[in-house]
């Protein structure tokens, strides 16, 4: 069974702060993506990432796959009220279609 | 486009009583997934479908739960009977067809926020 670990779980912080959210497995995945997920709101994707070592910045977000394509991250620079949600990783194998979630973080961005 | 839209957006309900949620997958898409999220235990995939389908039931948790999509546009999920530990929002997704080891983005609806009494 595949998992996928995310760390940290709930993150609180002030406007104008960096951070970074990780998510870490010991299976390696083909691909990895990143979702926001709003109160009262399914998850969106933010990003899809294929290759290991694959850097993509979306604004002030920039996602990272490492190069064994076991692990990623999320740094957001900056961070705005605007960034508070959800955010979820979910790793692609070799079961055409299915993701595998990890269990979230929590992202508060205090004004 | 419609997203894919999900059925009832809140149901509260007894505990004995069965449960159906509905959902509309985006057109044409060839994948749809039911998913379960809780604060306990995240978002944990139920099952999922291709071109109508089952291909994968082994997160459905009990034989209380059943799910069928008679059509590439309607997919149910039932509860029957229905506990209080059921309580969850159940989302619906839908993905086009996958590439090679290359996983397609999933489109959720908004969920159906579940309370069983």
């Amino acid at each position: 069974t595949q998992l996928l670990e995310q760390s940290p779980q709930f993150l609180s912080i002030q406007e104008g702060e960096n951070l970074t959210v990780y998510c870490n497995s010991s299976s390696v995945f083909s691909s990895l993506q990143w979702y926001r997920q709003e109160p009262g709101e399914g998850p969106v994707l933010l990003v899809t990432v294929v290759t290991g070592g694959e850097v993509k910045k979306l604004k002030r977000l920039t996602f990272q796959f490492g190069d064994a394509r076991k692990d990623s991250s999320l740094h957001i620079t900056a961070a705005q009220p605007g960034d508070t949600g959800l955010y979820l990783c979910a790793g692609g194998g070799t079961s055409y279609g299915k993701l595998t979630f990890g269990q979230g973080t929590i992202l508060t961005v205090h004004p | 486009d419609a997203g894919v839209i999900q059925s009832p957006r809140h149901e509260v309900t007894e505990m004995g009583q069965e449960v159906t949620l509905r959902c509309k997958p985006i057109s044409g898409h060839d994948y749809l997934f039911w998913y379960r999220q809780t604060m306990m235990r995240g978002l944990e995939l139920l099952i999922y479908f291709n071109n109508n389908v089952p291909i994968d039931d082994s997160g459905m948790p009990e034989d209380r739960f059943s799910a069928k999509m008679p059509n590439a546009s309607f997919s149910t999920l039932k509860i029957q009977p229905s506990e209080p530990r059921d309580s969850a929002v159940y989302f619906c997704a839908s993905s086009p067809r996958q590439r090679a080891y290359s996983n397609q983005p999933q489109h959720f609806g908004d969920g159906t926020r579940l309370s069983i009494l």
